[in-house]
């Protein structure tokens, strides 16, 4: 089975732009999560979607956003960008069957806000 | 509130020696308690889950409810260990994972 994949890998934006990105869950997983990994907060959850719909929702602003299609590929987006946002983007998703439940982590989207 | 504290930023250990990473957490109920291991270059991945009491790699990991810990420990540490660790638990049923800060293992030759 293919991993979880995110487009792009790398992302240069300015400030006040805005910015999608996408996360391609491993086939058959209906889960899919976000989190922001950042060197001074660490990993921090941003938002869990299960079939098409937000079920979780973490601390971050509005400018915080993100959807998930009838295929399970999620996308995210952060409009009005500043600097902190500057982050590595991960995706996570599972296929919330069994007793494990496991989580698998793609290889994240580093995003740099000039 | 739920909280993962790793307090050591940075361990190193000298190969052959005995490892244990500190996790510590504050949850009201019953969580689920993971460690998290990603290696130089490489995805974050799940190394053991509390619920499976196994030993993966050489590493287990007890949870301990009253002290609320569940520190990581490895009897004898080799090069290939060397890593980035983190601790990490969820609600029972949810997927939402609160990590700690993460400790970073090296091991030296």
């Amino acid at each position: 089975k293919a991993g979880v994949t995110q487009t792009p890998r790398y992302l240069i934006k300015t400030r006040g732009q805005q910015v999608t990105l996408s996360c391609s869950p491993i086939s058959g997983h209906r889960s899919v999560s976000w989190y922001q990994q950042t060197p001074g907060q660490g990993l921090q959850f941003l938002f869990e979607y299960f079939s098409e719909t937000q079920r979780n929702k973490g601390n971050f602003p509005g400018r915080f956003s993100g959807r998930q299609f009838s295929n399970s590929r999620s996308e995210m987006n952060v409009s009005t960008l500043e600097l902190g946002d500057s982050a590595l983007y991960l995706c996570a998703s599972s296929s919330l069957r069994g007793s494990y439940n496991e989580q698998f982590f793609g290889p994240g989207t580093r995003l740099t806000v000039l | 509130a739920q909280r993962v504290t790793q307090p050591e930023k940075l361990l190193s250990v000298f190969k052959g020696a005995p490892v244990e990473l500190k996790c510590n957490y504050s949850y009201s109920g019953s969580p689920e308690l993971f460690w998290y291991v990603q290696y130089s270059r490489q995805r974050l991945q799940l190394l053991l889950r509390h619920i499976s009491r196994e030993s993966i790699k050489g590493f287990t990991a007890d949870l301990n409810k009253g002290e609320t810990s569940f520190h990581l420990k490895k009897p004898f540490a080799q090069e290939e260990d060397s890593a980035m660790y983190y601790c990490a638990l969820r609600r029972q049923g949810a997927q939402k994972l609160v990590f700690g800060q993460g400790t970073r293992l090296t091991i030296n030759p």
